[in-house]
């Protein structure tokens, strides 16, 4: 079965610290991977994407992700938060051509002044 | 440049009473999708249309749920009869694209309760 797992539900992080949000996924086919970000009574907002090529993704507001086929992770980083990243963080994955996109339960990152 | 727009933002329902949500995608995006978000989880996808056609639906979405996109443009998410079980954020994306996944444009959702 096809599923994504994000193992931690919250994650507290004081600002100026680096931060790790992890996700794992299960499936047999290819996959493209993508974290969207959602804050407070906003919409989700997309943050990065692997398709293919480089596994190693930059996105918006100093976030990268790296795509590790063999532990089926593609776990988020940002080296240094700040308070306006406090939010909830998804991870979703796609599987191979298929349109519908998978979500985790989501991270809810706090980060303390 | 105007995102994904859904109205209503919050609609507040009895039980029993059917319910209708409109979803304006990002013009010229030929995909549109809906998704369930309840609390502490995941949005959920619900069903997908390119240009006016459904083609998938979630197992999900049972015989109350009914999604249309008539002219390939907005597209509306009527619910039948609600029930509690109902309550939820429902949320619409769009996307440009063919081939491999395209990104997925999130409007704010619109928040539904059923008393």
């Amino acid at each position: 079965a096809q599923s994504v797992t994000q193992l931690d539900s919250q994650v507290p992080v004081f600002e100026e610290a680096p931060v790790e949000l992890r996700c794992n996924y299960s499936s047999s086919v290819s996959v493209y991977l993508f974290w969207y970000v959602q804050y407070p009574n906003q919409g989700l907002q997309l943050l990065l994407k692997y398709l293919s090529g480089s596994t190693l993704v930059k996105g918006i507001n100093g976030f990268e992700a790296e795509f590790n086929k063999s532990q089926t992770s593609f776990h988020l980083r940002k080296p240094s938060v700040h308070i306006s990243d406090t939010a909830e963080y998804f991870c979703a994955v796609s599987f191979n051509t298929g349109n519908q996109f998978y979500f985790g339960t989501g991270t809810s990152l706090t980060v303390i002044p | 440049d105007t995102g994904v727009s859904q109205d209503p933002r919050h609609k507040i329902t009895k039980r029993g009473q059917n319910v209708t949500f409109r979803c304006d995608p990002i013009s010229e995006h030929n995909r549109l999708y809906w998704y369930r978000q309840t609390l502490g989880q995941g949005p959920e996808f619900l069903t997908y249309f390119q240009n006016e056609a459904q083609l998938e639906k979630s197992r999900l979405l049972s015989d109350r749920f009914s999604a249309e996109r008539p002219k390939g443009s907005f597209s509306t998410l009527e619910i039948q009869r609600t029930e509690q079980g109902d309550s939820a954020m429902y949320l619409c994306a769009s996307s440009l694209g063919s081939g491999s996944p395209a990104t997925q444009y999130f409007g704010p959702g619109t928040r539904l309760t059923v008393l």
